[in-house]
C-alpha cells in the first residue's frame, strides 16, 4: 500500500513571498490533515477536511494560510505572504474516515523562511 | 496549543535496557495515541488506548492510561538502537465528526549499544 505523498521534501523563501505544499493521500482515505511541526515541538493541527469538506480550521492562519481539496482527494496548502515564523516541517496524513483513530504521516515538507 | 507534556524531554539508556516515557494532558479525552518520529521514516502510528481502558500491550510496547490523574506512560522493553527517535503522545476528543488530534512535545530517546 503506497504512503502519504507530499512535495516539495524542502522548501527555501524569503519572507512576504509566497508558497503552496501538494499532499496526496492512501487511496481510499477520506479525511486529510495538514499539521505545522515547528522544531523541538509536536505536530500542530492546521486544517482537517472530510472528502473535500473541512471538518476543523480552527488553528489556520485564515490571514496567510489556505487550503483546499478538491475532488475529495489531493490537496494543497498555501502560504501568502510567509513570515519568518511559518518556518517548519508541514506534515501531511490521512485516515480512514473522520472518527478514524489512526493517522498515516507522510514525509513532510521543510519550509524556510529567510 | 499542545495539550500533552512528555517527561522526560531527554532520555539515554544503553541496548537492552527498558525505557519509560509519561505524558500528562489538561482536557477530558476520547482516546491517547502514541506515535515515533525520526528522520528515517517520519511520523509512525504506535498504539491507542481508549479513555475506559488502563492498560494496552503491542509487542514490546505496554501503555498505561489513568484518566483520574490524566497521564499516560509508554514503556519500551528491552531496548534496540533502533528505538532511538522523538515519541509523542497524542490525545484524541471526538469533535465535528473528526478524532481530533493535539501532540505533545515529545521525549527524545537515544538507546545507545
Amino acid at each position: 500500500e503506497a504512503g502519504v505523498a507530499q512535495s516539495p521534501r524542502y522548501k527555501i523563501i524569503e519572507k512576504r513571498q509566497s508558497v503552496a505544499f501538494w499532499c496526496n493521500p492512501i487511496s481510499g482515505h477520506a479525511t486529510l490533515y495538514w499539521y505545522q511541526q515547528i522544531l523541538g515541538q509536536g505536530p500542530k493541527l492546521l486544517i482537517q477536511f472530510q472528502n473535500n469538506g473541512v471538518v476543523d480550521d480552527s488553528q489556520l492562519p485564515k490571514d496567510r494560510f489556505s487550503a483546499e481539496r478538491l475532488k475529495g482527494v489531493d490537496s494543497t496548502l498555501k502560504i501568502q505572504p510567509a513570515k519568518l515564523e511559518d518556518s517548519a516541517v508541514y506534515l501531511c496524513a490521512s485516515s480512514l474516515e473522520a472518527s478514524g483513530y489512526e493517522q498515516y504521516f507522510g514525509p513532510g515538507t521543510r519550509l524556510t523562511v529567510t | 496549543s499542545q495539550q500533552g507534556e512528555e517527561d522526560p524531554q531527554a532520555l539515554s539508556i544503553q541496548e537492552g535496557e527498558n525505557a519509560t516515557m509519561n505524558c500528562s494532558y489538561k482536557t477530558s479525552i476520547n482516546n491517547l495515541q502514541w506515535y515515533r518520529q525520526n528522520s528515517g521514516r517520519g511520523l509512525v502510528h504506535l498504539i491507542l488506548i481508549r479513555s475506559n481502558e488502563r492498560e494496552k500491550h503491542s509487542g514490546r510496547l505496554r501503555v498505561t492510561l489513568d484518566t483520574s490523574k490524566k497521564s499516560s506512560s509508554l514503556l519500551i522493553t528491552a531496548s534496540r538502537a533502533a528505538d532511538t527517535a522523538s515519541y509523542f503522545c497524542a490525545t484524541g476528543a471526538l469533535a465535528g465528526g473528526g478524532n481530533k488530534l493535539t501532540f505533545g512535545t515529545g521525549t527524545q530517546l537515544k538507546v545507545e549499544l
